[in-house]
């Protein structure tokens, strides 16, 4: 089955720095690429996404590249900001091999953390 | 306001009890989800449901039940033959299952201390 590797675990970066997330999958069958952030005590949030046909995708300060022939994605955070520090999940979706419907396999996470 | 409430945020279990966790929204999503997140892992499914009176095995369903008797409740049981319970519990919901391309909404987590 997938499995997504995630990297690193913890992430520091001085305020207005740029942070760079990277996560790998294993199956070339996944075709759409969710980032989601989790801040302290919530649930996570979808932050942004991209599908297997695009190589990437802006909103604002945060960006995602998608290489399918490497089979890895990275979240890109510019001119980063204290309420940025929370932790990050990157997700595969991937076909299940028991039916036909399809599934999220999730990183470990990121705890990104923005110092002063 | 629309969303998904669990509760409770905090449950404490003795050893060898069944305890519920409530999942509700109010988005009108067809399909509904329970995850289990560990330190230092990444969420886990545990069940998840495509329609009212349907729900299939996630990854790490033992131990664990769930019913789905109206669209808006999906109650999680975790039984007394889960060996390691101690965790925290996120339930998710999305417009329609469909291939998976919806976005997961998530409610704010129960997190379940076995005594």
């Amino acid at each position: 089955g997938e499995n997504v590797e995630q990297h690193p675990s913890t992430l520091s970066v001085q305020e207005g720095d740029s942070a760079v997330i990277k996560c790998t999958y294993s199956d070339s069958a996944s075709n759409y690429f969710p980032w989601y952030k989790q801040e302290l005590g919530k649930g996570p949030q979808l932050i942004i996404d991209i599908r297997s046909n695009v190589g990437e995708k802006k909103d604002q300060r945060i960006a995602v590249t998608l290489n399918k022939t490497a089979k890895h994605f990275s979240l890109h955070i510019t001119e980063t900001q204290p309420e940025d520090s929370a932790v990050y999940f990157c997700a595969a979706l991937n076909p299940r091999e028991r039916d036909s419907n399809y599934q999220l396999i999730w990183g470990a996470g990121t705890k990104l953390i923005i110092k002063p | 306001d629309g969303g998904i409430t669990q509760s409770p945020k905090y449950l404490f279990r003795k050893e060898g009890q069944n305890v519920t966790l409530s999942c509700e929204q109010n988005l009108n999503h067809d399909a509904m989800y329970w995850y289990r997140q560990d330190p230092g892992q990444g969420l886990r499914l545990i069940y998840y449901s495509q329609i009212v009176n349907d729900f299939q095995k996630g990854d790490i369903a033992e131990g664990y039940s769930v019913s789905r008797e109206k669209k808006e409740s999906f109650p999680l049981t975790v039984t007394s033959a889960q060996k390691n319970p101690t965790a925290f519990y996120l339930c998710a919901s999305s417009i329609s299952p469909g291939t998976g391309w919806n976005e997961q909404f998530f409610g704010p987590g129960t997190r379940l201390t076995v005594l």
